[in-house]
């Protein structure tokens, strides 16, 4: 089944404890793309990749770092994460046309104390 | 997820009905839009996308309209039924980007 994987889907923990969101897609897609959700704010891009390698910042990526050593896997790294990064944060891969949709994984709730 | 859905504009429509569902956009180099369904606790879902180059597209149940003169885009559902409740999120590119914006979203809750 094609599909985008997340891990965890839930996460509790505290300040400044280094963190690893994982993604994985087996579609064989280019364009991978971290989002965070908040009520009121919508989906917000945090950072995206356009291939192995390649990564880019989105609008908010201050605090979070990204890796794409292979095409299907793109963590979200957490180094020293803070409370105003309690979110729900969704991976979503597509092919390479920018004019492609994009499939988004199923989410992780992430709380910081 | 269940808190997507507070402080977000809502729409309310009887079974049957149609839903009109709008979004304005704010890059005026946008070339592609996308509609895109969330419903609670699960990630969003593609329904119908547009190129620029277009002002109408139709989809089963879906018609997606944009008209760029004032930077909008709405979506319409025929024969709204109690499966369509959800947020609803309207999201643009630019060429030669590969950055996506997303709208804040709009809830749909459909009366039986």
């Amino acid at each position: 089944e094609a599909q985008v994987t997340q891990n965890p889907r839930y996460l509790i923990t505290v300040t400044g404890k280094k963190l690893t969101v994982t993604c994985s897609q087996n579609m064989n897609h280019e364009y991978m793309s971290w989002y965070r959700q908040d009520p009121g704010l919508g989906l917000r891009q945090i950072y995206y990749s356009m291939n192995v390698e390649v990564t880019d910042k989105g609008d908010v990526p201050e605090g979070y770092k990204v890796s794409r050593k292979e095409k299907r896997n793109f963590p979200l790294i957490l180094e020293s994460p803070s409370p105003n990064q309690t979110s729900l944060y969704f991976c979503a891969s597509s092919p390479a046309s920018h004019t492609d949709t994009q499939y988004f994984g199923p989410g992780t709730r992430l709380t910081v104390l | 997820g269940e808190s997507v859905g507070l402080h977000l504009p809502t729409l309310s429509v009887q079974e049957g009905d149609n839903s009109i569902i709008n979004c304005a956009y704010s890059n005026s180099a946008s070339d592609y839009f996308i509609w895109y369904k969330q419903e609670s606790g699960k990630g969003p879902q593609f329904i119908i996308d547009i190129r620029s180059n277009m002002d109408k597209r139709q989809g089963q149940r879906v018609t997606v309209l944009l008209n760029k003169t004032v930077k909008h885009l709405s979506l319409q559902i025929a024969a709204t039924q109690p499966g369509d409740s959800a947020v609803y999120f309207c999201a643009e590119k630019s060429g030669g980007y590969q950055k996506v914006t997303f709208g804040i979203g709009t809830k749909l809750q459909v009366i039986p």
